[in-house]
């Protein structure tokens, strides 16, 4: 069976500060994709980012970067002198051939970006 | 326009009622999804479909059914409502032909049951 879990449950910064949300992952598959999404306040989910299994690189889009170690299974999101505009509800998801591409969640993060 | 859309956005309904929530794509994918969101739980799967003869349980079906009436359209009925079936719903396609596994929401569907 799939796992996704993100520990922390609600985060609050203030605006400026550097912010990581965490992601642990599980899947005996070894071919697999991972996903962030962001769930702003008025409820659509927004895409953010696809990895493979094989890419570990990490990847930077902005103020958003993605740090991927399959070693501690493990896909963490950082934002960059935050926003608040980054208040929103994070989700991490897994995905994988044997999972019928549907999506396993974590239960999300809820980011707090006070002024 | 977009890509998949759900009907209706929000939805006040009794216990006890049939409701059904419609869910349609114009991106051609064969491959359609209906999740439930509930707060502090994330999304989980109520249902599946791959293609107009495939239909498969999820995570949560028990109390939900499914219809797929065309490629384009994937509907999810609650036969019976009750309140703890009150949640966001969403709707999902995705195109595994693009190796790339990535899922297409719709807007979503605030269902409230009372």
């Amino acid at each position: 069976a799939q796992k996704v879990t993100q520990a922390q449950t609600e985060i609050s910064v203030v605006e400026k500060e550097d912010v990581t949300l965490d992601c642990v992952y599980e899947t005996r598959d070894t071919t697999y994709y991972l996903f962030w999404y962001k769930q702003p306040p008025s409820g659509e989910l927004v895409f953010l980012i696809r990895r493979n299994s094989f890419d570990e690189q990490n990847e930077i889009s902005g103020r958003y970067s993605w740090n991927f170690q399959k070693s501690t299974s493990s896909f963490n999101f950082t934002i960059t002198a935050s926003q608040v505009v980054d208040s929103a509800v994070y989700f991490c998801a897994l995905t994988s051939n044997s999972g019928y591409s549907t999506l396993t969640f974590g239960k999300g993060t809820m980011l707090l970006v006070s002024p | 326009d977009a890509d998949v859309t759900q009907t209706p956005r929000n939805r006040i309904t009794k216990t006890g009622k049939r409701i059904m929530l419609e869910c349609s794509q114009t991106k051609g994918h064969d491959r359609m999804y209906w999740y439930r969101q509930d707060p502090g739980l994330g999304l989980r799967l109520i249902y599946y479909s791959f293609d107009v003869k495939d239909i498969n349980k999820g995570e949560i079906s028990d109390g939900y059914s499914v219809s797929r009436q065309a490629q384009a359209k994937f509907s999810l009925s609650l036969e019976s409502a009750i309140p703890n079936q009150t949640a966001l719903y969403f709707c999902a396609t995705s195109d595994p032909g693009t190796g790339k596994d990535e899922a297409f929401f719709g807007q979503g569907t605030r269902l409230t049951v009372v």
